[in-house]
């Protein structure tokens, strides 16, 4: 069965650090993957999605930036975090195969406090 | 482009009451459509799905149709629990077939039931 992980679990970083989150997916090849954000109490926003080794869709202009170096690993970084990054990040892939109709597989995500 | 319209929460119910959270959509073409359900400090997890018209999904006692017509997906459930506190994110997603690998999530609605 396919599994997803997300680290840290929590972070709390200053503002101007560095920041790397990590996404794997065990159990699958070549998915789809995504990183979203939720503000406190907000809804999902898209950040960025990868159909392949190498190749990285951004939806929103701005400080972070995504790589995906293997096949079932997803990195979110930052070179110098702001307030305003703070949030719930969270992973998620799909299925390539058209008879999975997109349903969307979610990490535990990543609670980020930039202070 | 697609998008989805959800009403605004907090909808706050008593044990054993009737749910419906309403949901209305916008696409060019024959969107896929799901319900997932964020639990307080998790990620989301699909609750149900359909995938053309008239079609109804189920699960865990809620249940939604997909209703061309009128654009709509509302969320129902007979008789709620406390253990039904959550928010509910109603998407949609393009089919894989015309090169859709994106869904879009509606704003959530949160849902607190009392004892």
């Amino acid at each position: 069965s396919q599994t997803i992980h997300q680290w840290p679990a929590t972070l709390v970083q200053p503002v101007g650090s560095p920041l790397s989150l990590e996404c794997t997916v065990e159990g699958t090849s070549n998915p789809n993957l995504y990183w979203y954000r939720q503000a406190a109490g907000r809804g999902l926003q898209l950040l960025f999605y990868s159909v392949g080794i190498g190749q990285i869709s951004s939806e929103v202009p701005q400080n972070l930036s995504a790589s995906r170096p293997q096949d079932r690993q997803f990195i979110l970084s930052s070179k110098k975090l702001l307030l305003s990054d703070s949030g719930f990040y969270l992973c998620a892939w799909s299925e390539t195969s058209i008879a999975y109709y997109n349903e969307q597989f979610f990490g535990p995500g990543t609670r980020l406090t930039v202070l | 482009g697609d998008s989805v319209t959800q009403m605004e929460g907090p909808v706050t119910l008593s044990e054993e009451a009737f749910l419906t959270i309403n949901c209305t959509y916008t696409a060019t073409g024959y969107p896929s459509l799901f319900w997932y359900v964020q639990y307080p400090g998790e990620g989301l997890q699909l609750l149900l799905k359909a995938t053309k018209a008239d079609d109804k999904g189920s699960n865990k006692g809620f249940e939604a149709t997909y209703r061309k017509e009128t654009t709509s997906f509302h969320l129902e459930k007979g008789s709620v629990q406390v253990s039904d506190s959550a928010v509910y994110f109603c998407a949609l997603s393009d089919p894989p077939q015309t090169g859709g690998f994106k869904t879009i999530f509606g704003a959530g609605t949160r849902l607190f039931v009392k004892a």
